[in-house]
């Protein structure tokens, strides 16, 4: 069964930094995989996916993910941060498509003025 | 642009009490499906459904869990007992194919 690993629990960045969410999987073939974030309170909104093609991937909100096979990584980048991007971020993969996601733990991500 | 929608946004309820979690999925979407989230861990699936059918569940639906599709807007899913341990955000996610999935704002449900 696939599972998925994010390393950091809590991130705490300065406004205007640099940031990357890690995420790691394990499944034998190359799985679909996604980035969502969840504002408190509010759904899982997605960020961006990665289905094949192109590794480094765009997404909404200026954020970016880099998909390495090598490393079974899927980390997620944005090169400067806004406090309105503080929320919970959960990397999610899926076996094949059309399956049920299977998730991280999730990053809380706080942000300091 | 349209968007899954769930009711009641929060649920309180007594342990063996049946409740009904309400979804109203995107109306092109095919696939359907339900995760919960326990306060302070991941989210995991529950259920997924097709073509007016279970296509794929979790440990964690068991007897206890159901989904039905009652007309062509909504999508439920009951629980017939609950425990304490039911406690959870629930989230109802929709897709049209095999892209991805769209999540609801969740129902927060409270077994006292």
């Amino acid at each position: 069964a696939q599972s998925v690993t994010q390393p950091d629990i809590h991130i705490t960045v300065s406004e205007g930094a640099s940031l990357e969410l890690r995420c790691n999987y394990s499944y034998g073939a190359t799985p679909y995989l996604f980035w969502y974030v969840q504002s408190p309170g509010q759904g899982l909104q997605l960020l961006l996916k990665y289905f094949s093609g192109d590794t480094l991937v765009q997404g909404i909100k200026g954020f970016e993910a880099e998909f390495k096979r090598s490393q079974s990584s899927f980390n997620l980048r944005k090169p400067s941060v806004h406090w309105s991007d503080a929320a919970e971020y959960f990397c999610a993969v899926e076996r094949d498509a059309g399956n049920m996601l299977t998730f991280g733990g999730g990053t809380r991500l706080m942000v300091k003025p | 642009e349209p968007e899954v929608t769930q009711t009641p946004s929060h649920q309180v309820t007594q342990m063996g009490q049946e409740v009904i979690l309400r979804c109203v999925p995107i109306s092109n979407h095919l696939y359907f499906y339900w995760y919960r989230q326990i306060l302070g861990q991941k989210v995991e699936f529950l259920v997924s459904f097709y073509n007016n059918e279970i296509s794929e569940k979790s440990e964690i639906f068991d007897d206890q869990f159901s989904v039905e599709r009652p007309d062509g807007s909504n999508f439920t899913l009951k629980i017939r007992s609950t425990k304490l341990e039911d406690s959870a955000m629930y989230f109802c996610a929709s897709r049209v194919t095999i892209y991805e999935q769209y999540f609801g704002p969740g129902t927060r449900l409270t077994v006292t």
